[in-house]
Order: structure tokens, then sequence, then C-alpha cells
């Protein structure tokens, strides 16, 4: 079964400092993506990469930026956190050719608290 | 642009009734939509998926038909159990762009005993 990991799991930041989300997939899916959750907007779609090298922007990459170092890891940075940015962050993988429906498989979520 | 529409934040019933959550969705292109599942502290997981038109897809219980003349892809089930109680999402991959989801705002089930 697919396996997408994440660290850390739980992380408080303090406001104006840098943050770094880590996912790690050992599913060798080309396609990796960071997500937000917050109550009431669901799973919304803030970087996403291709592949080794490549990151591309979601639907709210202000404030974030993303790496793609390797196929297994893709990483989201956030350089000056706000407290806005408090939510929980999501990682996922999968394939994304028009095949087998894009579906994506998640890692276990980490907290983020910015005070 | 492309959307997803789950009218209802919570619904709360009593375990053994049958379910029906709401989905509907916007898309110019031919669409393939998904229901994924989330209980408490865990990650999303993949429940159903579905392309084609009028045909029902069941998994662990759960069954829903893609409708593309009325653009929806509710999620059913005849029978609630308590342990069906977590967050669903319903999602469509959107425009040609396979390798993006768009989700929907998720759908709270809440079964009581």
């Amino acid at each position: 079964e697919a396996a997408v990991t994440q660290s850390p799991r739980n992380k408080v930041a303090v406001t104006g400092g840098k943050v770094t989300l880590s996912c790690n997939q050992t599913n060798n899916h080309n396609n990796m993506y960071w997500y937000r959750q917050d109550t009431g907007h669901g799973l919304r779609l803030i970087h996403y990469s291709y592949g080794a090298g490549s990151t591309e922007k979601g639907d709210i990459p202000d404030g974030y930026k993303a790496s793609r170092p390797s196929q297994e890891n893709f990483s989201l940075i956030l350089e000056l956190a706000t407290p806005s940015q408090t939510s929980v962050y999501f990682c996922a993988s999968g394939e994304g050719d028009w095949g087998n429906y894009a579906e994506q498989f998640f890692g276990p979520g980490t907290r983020l608290t910015v005070l | 642009g492309d959307s997803v529409t789950q009218t209802e934040g919570l619904v709360t019933l009593t375990k053994g009734l049958p379910v029906m959550l709401n989905c509907t969705y916007q898309t110019t292109y031919s669409p393939f939509l998904f229901w994924y599942v989330q209980h408490l502290n865990e990650a999303p997981k993949l429940l159903l998926k579905s392309s084609t038109d009028n045909k029902r897809t069941e998994h662990q219980g759960f069954y829903a038909t893609l409708h593309k003349s009325s653009s929806s892809f509710h999620l059913q089930k005849s029978s609630v159990q308590l342990s069906d109680s977590a967050l669903y999402f319903c999602a469509l991959r959107r425009d040609t762009n396979a390798y993006k989801v768009i989700f929907g705002k998720g759908t709270h089930l809440h079964v009581l005993p």
C-alpha cells in the first residue's frame, strides 16, 4: 500500500519565523501535493510537483514555497510564518495520467500553530 | 471554473438509518469524481471513484452513481454504522490537468447509537 510520511507531526512556530514541513513517499509516484485543511474550507491546494526538480503553484500559494529535491521528498516552506497560516497541512502523492483517475494518497498531516 | 458543492456541513443520523450525502459539480470537461473519507485525526482516504455515466460504484457498503445530466455524484449507504462517523469529501479532477483535484468543503457525518 502507498506510504506517505510527514514530519514534524506537530509544530509551534513564532510569527516571522521560518518553518519547513517535510514529506516523504515510498510509492514512486511522480506527483506530490501540499494541502491545508481548515474548517469550512475543506482541502485547499498550496503547491504541487510533477517530479524531481519541479514545483507548481496551486490555488493558495501566497506565503508558501515548495521544494522537490528528489522523487521521494517534497517540502513546504514558510519563510515568514504568520498566524493565518495556523492549520493542518497534508502532503499527498499520486499518479496523474488519464488512466488511473489521479487518485491521491495522503500523509498523516502536520498540525502547525503560529503564535 | 470548475467547482464542487457539498450542501450539508453536518449530517446527524441514528445507527441503522440510510444516508445520502450530496455532491454536485461544475466543469466543462469530462468529469472524474471521487469520494474521500477522513476519520478523526487521520488522513483522507479514497472511498469511491467514477467517470462512467449512470453506473453505480460501490465500496465498503457505500455507493454512488455519476449522473452527468444533473452533474451529481451523491454518496449513499443503506444502513449507517457508528464507525461511519467521519468527514466526507467529494472531489473532481479539474480541467484537462490530470494532476489536480478540487475538493468540496466536506460533510461531517455523525452517527448516534
